[in-house]
């Protein structure tokens, strides 16, 4: 079953607005979690790295005041996009890390900004 | 020049045929690698690791060669199910999964036709 729940999996939005991501780990602490991005056709791209309890690490040209991640728990990270915009429009996906299995990935966020 | 490279395709194949996909990365450092497989509009799915001596998991076979730096997945008496989008995915930091980046390749589709 799965390890790594996101939530909402799509969600619909106006230009202007914030939405908000979570990314829960099932049954495991995870300490670190990864944000992705990914557009059409495209590959995965990490935005940030999601560690609990301290700051996020941002890849570069990500911008950390647009894309806030908030780690207050081991078992819960969250991605808020804010004041979004239609370029912001992708499908953001999150995983984390149990023991040293293989990253565990969420089912993914379909934001579409109108 | 990407970090991890592979030829977006698609490779259309029948039933039954046998198909291999590259994938090359440029970090030579790189210690962790894996095939990844993502059917469209979903999350990534680890399909298995890779290792330098080659694995075999019923009828995927993975190989690396450290050497040239490349990667490759050898699928054999393809399945209709098999259609999707496979992923080459380098971990950067070396190390298992779990720390440091994972780069992802852009993902070659396959189709495999009745």
């Amino acid at each position: 079953g799965a390890v790594v729940s996101q939530h909402p999996s799509r969600v619909i939005c106006k230009s202007g607005t914030s939405v908000k991501i979570e990314c829960r780990s099932l049954d495991f602490q995870a300490t670190t979690m990864f944000w992705y991005r990914q557009f059409p056709k495209q590959s995965l791209m990490l935005m940030a790295t999601s560690n609990e309890g301290s700051k996020a690490t941002y890849e570069q040209g990500v911008e950390k005041d647009k894309f806030l991640i908030n780690h207050a728990s081991l078992t819960l990270s969250t991605l808020t996009v804010t004041s979004a915009h239609p370029e912001d429009s992708s499908f953001y996906i999150c995983s984390a890390a149990r023991g040293n299995s293989p990253l565990h990935f969420g089912n993914g966020t379909r934001l579409t900004v109108t | 020049r990407k970090e991890v490279e592979q030829d977006p395709g698609p490779f259309n194949v029948p039933e039954g045929a046998t198909v291999a996909f590259n994938c090359t990365y440029s970090n030579s450092a790189s210690q962790s690698f894996f095939w990844y497989r993502q059917d469209c509009r979903k999350e990534p799915k680890l399909l298995m690791s890779v290792y330098s001596s080659g694995n075999e998991d019923g009828r995927f076979t993975a190989q690396l060669n450290r050497a040239s730096q490349y990667i490759s997945l050898l699928i054999r008496d393809s399945k209709l199910s098999d259609s999707a989008t496979y992923l080459c995915v380098v971990n950067s930091a070396g190390g298992s999964s779990n720390t440091g980046k994972l780069i992802f390749g852009q993902g070659t589709t396959l189709q495999v036709k009745p």
